[in-house]
């Protein structure tokens, strides 16, 4: 069965500043996507960014980018010149093939709370 | 907004009382996928619809249904209802079923509390 492992429960960074957020992964598939959602205190979901398993190039978008490191099973959000408004709740997530050839609902992480600070 | 609707925002009700969720996906996309996220659990895929078709379960408990009906909205049917199905309900939707790479795109969520 797939894992997402978030360590951070909770961080805190100074406006401006770049952040890192951890994620690992385990998967024993070959085929896989990896995604980034982002949820602010009035609770929606915001999709960030996606990276597929056998992209060769990192993923970037905007300000968000992802350190994407398939041996290590690490696929590590950065977002530069953090922002008040990227204060949220971040949760890292997988979606990998179940054994009947379709794909399974995404796996999430337990998620890291950003708390940037002015 | 992310083109996906989910009504009704808030519902409070008490237990062993039956409940309905309604979600539209985005315009275009036949796939929807139900999860449940709750302080103990945290966010927890529970169900995939693909045109009408049930594609994966996840956790979801027997006491919960759910279906997609010809014109692409999904309804999730929550019975026999306990404290402990308190939670934020998403829909999501993409535009296709099997693809690991396709985003979703979540909903506003339905906040259940169950008293």
């Amino acid at each position: 069965a797939q894992k997402i492992t978030q360590t951070q429960p909770g961080m805190f960074v100074q406006e401006k500043e770049a952040v890192t957020l951890d994620c690992t992964y385990d998967t024993s598939d070959q085929s896989y996507g990896l995604f980034w959602y982002k949820q602010p205190s009035s609770g929606e979901m915001i999709f960030l960014i996606y990276q597929g398993s056998y992209d060769e190039q990192n993923a970037t978008e905007g300000r968000y980018s992802l350190n994407f490191q398939k041996a290590r099973k690490s696929a590590n959000l950065v977002i530069s010149a953090s922002q008040l408004g990227d204060s949220a709740m971040y949760f890292c997530a997988m979606r990998v093939h179940y054994s009947g050839g379709g794909a399974d609902g995404l796996t999430f992480g337990k998620g890291t709370h950003l708390i940037i600070q002015p | 907004d992310s083109g996906v609707t989910q009504t009704p925002k808030h519902l409070i009700t008490a237990t062993g009382q039956r409940v309905t969720l309604r979600c539209s996906p985005r315009s275009g996309d036949l796939s929807v996928y139900w999860y449940q996220q709750s302080l103990d659990q945290g966010l927890q895929f529970l169900i995939h619809y693909y045109n009408g078709e049930e594609r994966a379960k996840g956790n979801i408990l027997e006491r919960f249904s759910a279906q997609q009906f010809p014109d692409l909205h999904s309804e999730l049917n929550l019975s026999s209802l306990e404290l402990g199905d308190s939670a934020l309900y998403f829909c999501a939707s993409s535009v296709s079923s099997d693809s690991v790479q396709e985003t979703q795109y979540f909903g506003p969520g339905t906040r259940l509390l169950v008293l």
